[in-house]
């Protein structure tokens, strides 16, 4: 099945600085992939996915870059502020999204 | 409002113990699913269901099973609980190429 690894597993960065997360997939089938945040208590939420005809997607300040060729997909957070703090998944899936695989995470702190 | 909910928010289970983790989903998805997640091994797929009364196995089945009897819900059975199945169990619904809801997780203890 895809295997998804996931980098770094922690980052911490200051109020207004930008936050990258890197993941790749080993699976070249795959053709969605999502951006999850999960905070504290609660379950994982979607904040932007990406499918394998786009390069590139942004809404406000989150965007997500896709390299099929390199089988990589990046998160790109910028003026990140307290609130942004939490454990951000990646996931990638093909064939009908039902076999959706994950990252192991990154806790991202943001110091005000 | 879509909602996945698990039945149990905590669960404290002895060891030997035959456990059912309950998910039920409001929005006709045709996936399910059934995650562990550990501390710095991210969300690991259990099992997965594309449809009623089908299965599959993902990276980590030992030890559990599921069932899929009803389109909207979905169960995780041990079948013997041991201590290693301590853990966040999360469980989520989709439909094709669209977001993953999650419910709000269950945490299990076994002792």
């Amino acid at each position: 099945g895809e295997n998804v690894e996931q980098h770094p597993s922690t980052l911490s960065v200051q109020e207004g600085d930008s936050a990258v997360i890197k993941c790749t997939y080993s699976d070249s089938a795959s053709n969605y992939f999502p951006w999850y945040k999960q905070e504290l208590g609660k379950g994982p939420q979607l904040i932007i996915d990406i499918r394998s005809n786009v390069g590139e997607k942004k809404d406000q300040r989150i965007a997500v870059t896709l390299n099929k060729t390199a089988k990589h997909f990046s998160l790109h957070i910028t003026e990140t502020q307290p609130e942004d703090s939490a454990v951000y998944f990646c996931a990638a899936s093909m064939r009908n999204n039902n076999d959706m695989r994950f990252g192991a995470g990154t806790r991202l702190t943001v110091k005000p | 409002d879509v909602k996945v909910t698990q039945s149990s928010r905590y669960l404290v289970k002895r060891t030997g113990e035959k456990v059912f983790l309950e998910c039920v989903q409001d929005m006709d998805h045709e996936n399910m699913f059934w995650y562990r997640q550990d501390p710095g091994l991210g969300l690991r797929l259990i099992y997965f269901s594309y449809d009623v009364k089908m299965k599959e196995k993902g990276d980590i089945p030992e030890g559990y099973s599921v069932s899929r009897e009803k389109k909207e819900r979905f169960s995780l059975i041990l079948e013997s609980a041991s201590t290693n199945q301590t853990s966040m169990y999360l469980c989520a619904s989709t439909r094709f190429e669209q977001e993953a809801f999650f419910g709000q997780g269950t945490r299990l203890t076994v002792v």
